[in-house]
């Protein structure tokens, strides 16, 4: 999937412990995106970094939830206290920077961290 | 709410063209049509996109209609690795965040 590396790919976590998801983006790409999708659902937009910067973070639970990309290293999602119903695929996606009406700024997913909670 | 309408399945014979319609009659002049699609346990996976002219790839060909209230995705030779949930989004060129319907569930049969 173009690139966007996501680690782990499998993580399973008891009932109030922490999870922490890593993203590294195309090469090149400065705007990181997580999106989270249930079992049997569509995917759902959480939250949107560039770098040291969150920008827009409307879908993201306003309690547990945090998402980072420094300035160095990869972007990381990091869901405290993790509760069953946290139990999803998480989705990174990288883009270049955006400019209204300009193409070519598709959006690139990784291939998901799946989180398991017991 | 996602602003596209797409059948929930379809079925394909292997080695024939797949054809994926997709309405979107509430399509603004500056919006685009993106199409990705998921195979099972992976992450989505770009196709193509368009605004007004037919577009083609090395994965596949997408027409748009001339009032743009609908597309069709056309897989030309379909393989058993296309079985996937085929999505249609619309999306301003710099809004960030993609709208996700229910998609298309395609069957590449044998």
């Amino acid at each position: 999937n173009a690139g966007v590396m996501q680690n782990p790919r499998h993580l399973v976590r008891r009932r109030g412990q922490e999870a922490r998801l890593r993203c590294s983006p195309m090469k090149g790409h400065s705007h990181v995106y997580w999106y989270r999708q249930l079992p049997e659902e569509g995917l759902k937009f959480m939250v949107y970094l560039q770098k040291e910067n969150i920008i827009d973070e409307s879908g993201m639970p306003k309690e547990r939830f945090s998402a980072e990309f420094p300035k160095e290293g990869p972007s990381i999602l990091r869901i405290q206290q993790v509760v069953r119903g946290d139990s999803a695929a998480y989705f990174c996606a990288s883009s270049p920077p955006f400019a209204p009406g300009i193409t070519g700024n598709t959006i690139y997913f990784g291939e998901g961290s799946w989180l398991t909670v017991v | 709410d996602a602003k596209t309408t797409q059948p929930p399945s379809m079925d394909c014979a292997e080695g024939r063209a797949a054809n994926l319609p997709c309405n979107h009659s509430t399509i603004s002049g500056n919006e685009y049509v993106y199409w990705y699609r998921q195979i099972h346990s992976q992450g989505p996976q770009y196709i193509i996109h368009g605004l007004k002219n037919n577009e083609t790839n090395e994965m596949a060909s997408l027409i748009i209609t001339e009032d743009r209230k609908s597309s069709t995705l056309i897989l030309p030779h379909a393989t058993l690795r296309d079985t996937a949930v085929y999505y249609c989004i619309v999306r301003v060129g710099g809004n960030y965040q993609l709208i996700w319907g229910a998609g298309t569930k395609l069957i590449i049969k044998p």
